[in-house]
Order: structure tokens, then sequence, then C-alpha cells
């Protein structure tokens, strides 16, 4: 079973619609993370949590909100879709220490009309 | 703006033969870099990786070069194969500091 799932795996909803992405992992790690994918960006970092009560923003983070339910589900919410928020969605997790390779879900592709 | 560039948005080469990625960074904080590989419709998978420390990690067909000089990684895949044909993402990051910046990733295609 995968380490780290994500749900739904695909999406296609409206402009104005409220939509939750959740990521559950089962490797025990307390650093988790949501990031988007755009054609020719890469990955950008949308929000992190490094415990249940620890929730940061990261450089993209206008126009979403997360909620970390427990140490293993971390989920992403848009509050009102737009079209450019038409991306693909990826959870990852993390262990603490120096070698920070992160383990990411298979992703989320969103489409917004 | 972007603190890891990687300028070739693709690569094509042929089977057996050096894959060559390039990725450079503006911030001198970044003292950890990581190679990521991603298929379609998968998440991304770490590859290799290397500290500041070094100027060489191998691993099996991929190496990793580091440049701090001149900001500048390089991965190198030798002999190329059909199945590393995949996006490869260059990350960095800053010690205590557990977020990684990606670069926009390189499309790698290994022709037979």
């Amino acid at each position: 079973d995968a380490d780290v799932t994500q749900t739904p795996r695909n999406r296609i909803t409206k402009t104005g619609k409220r939509i939750m992405l959740e990521c559950s992992q089962t490797k025990g790690h307390d650093r988790m993370y949501w990031y988007r994918q755009d054609p020719g960006l890469g990955l950008r970092l949308i929000y992190y949590s490094f415990d249940v009560k620890d929730i940061n923003k990261g450089e993209i983070s206008d126009g979403y909100s997360v909620s970390r339910q427990a140490q293993a589900k971390f989920s992403l919410s848009l509050e009102s879709a737009i079209p450019n928020q038409t991306a693909l969605y990826f959870c990852a997790t993390s262990d603490p220490g120096f070698y920070n390779e992160q383990f990411f879900g298979p992703g989320t592709r969103l489409t917004v009309l | 703006d972007q603190q890891v560039k990687q300028n070739s948005p693709s690569l094509s080469v042929q089977e057996g033969r050096i894959s060559i990625l390039n990725c450079d960074y503006t911030n001198s904080m970044f003292d950890y870099f990581l190679w990521y590989k991603k298929y379609p419709a998968e998440g991304p998978t770490f590859l290799i990786s290397i500290s500041s420390i070094k100027d060489k990690n191998e691993d099996g067909r991929f190496t990793v070069f580091l440049n701090k000089s001149a900001k500048h990684l390089s991965l190198h895949i030798v002999p190329s194969q059909p199945g590393d044909s995949a996006v490869y993402f260059c990350a960095a990051s800053a010690s205590g500091d557990y977020k990684l910046s990606f670069g926009a990733g390189t499309t790698v295609t290994v022709r037979a």
C-alpha cells in the first residue's frame, strides 16, 4: 500500500465552488506539505505543517486554507475555486533531520471551469 | 523569483549515452540539494542528493556534481536507459529550514 495517499485523484469543479483535497500518510512523519505544480513553474509550496498544532503559509497560500486533523492527515481547501487554481496538487511528508528528503503522494489533478 | 532554476525544459538522448541535467541556484544559504524524478500520473520520487560539504555524490548510474562557487549542480545519468524518460526536478534547502525550493523541471526523453 502507498505510504502517502491523496483523494480525489482527479476533480473537475466550477468557479466559486468550495473544494477539499485530502492527504493521508502511514509513514509516521510529523511534517507535511502541500504543493502545486504548473507547467514551466515546477512545484511551489502552498502550506506546510511541522506538527498537528503548527500550520505555516508557503509562497503561494492566497486562496487556500489547510487543516491538520491528525498527525497522519492534512487537508487543503479552496474556499472559492477560480480557473487559475487549475493545477496538479501534491502532498508530501518528511522526517526531521539534515537530509530533508520529502515523500510525495500521487497527486490530484484539479480543473476549475 | 525562483531561487532554483533549470533552464533546459527538455533533453533528448540516445539510449546508452550520457544525460546531463543542469541546475542553478541563487540563494547562498542553500546547503543541501536533491534531485527528484517524476513519471506521468505519479508523484515525484527522490533520486539522489548532495550536501554542500561534498562536490560529488554517486549512486549507481546517477552522479550529482556540485560547484558551490558557481552555484551550479548537475545530474549525470550514465548510461541512459528508456526507463529514465521522466521529468527531473532539482530542489534545494538551507540548514534548519525544512522547506524545499524546486526548479521548473527538465523532461528527459531517452530514444531507443
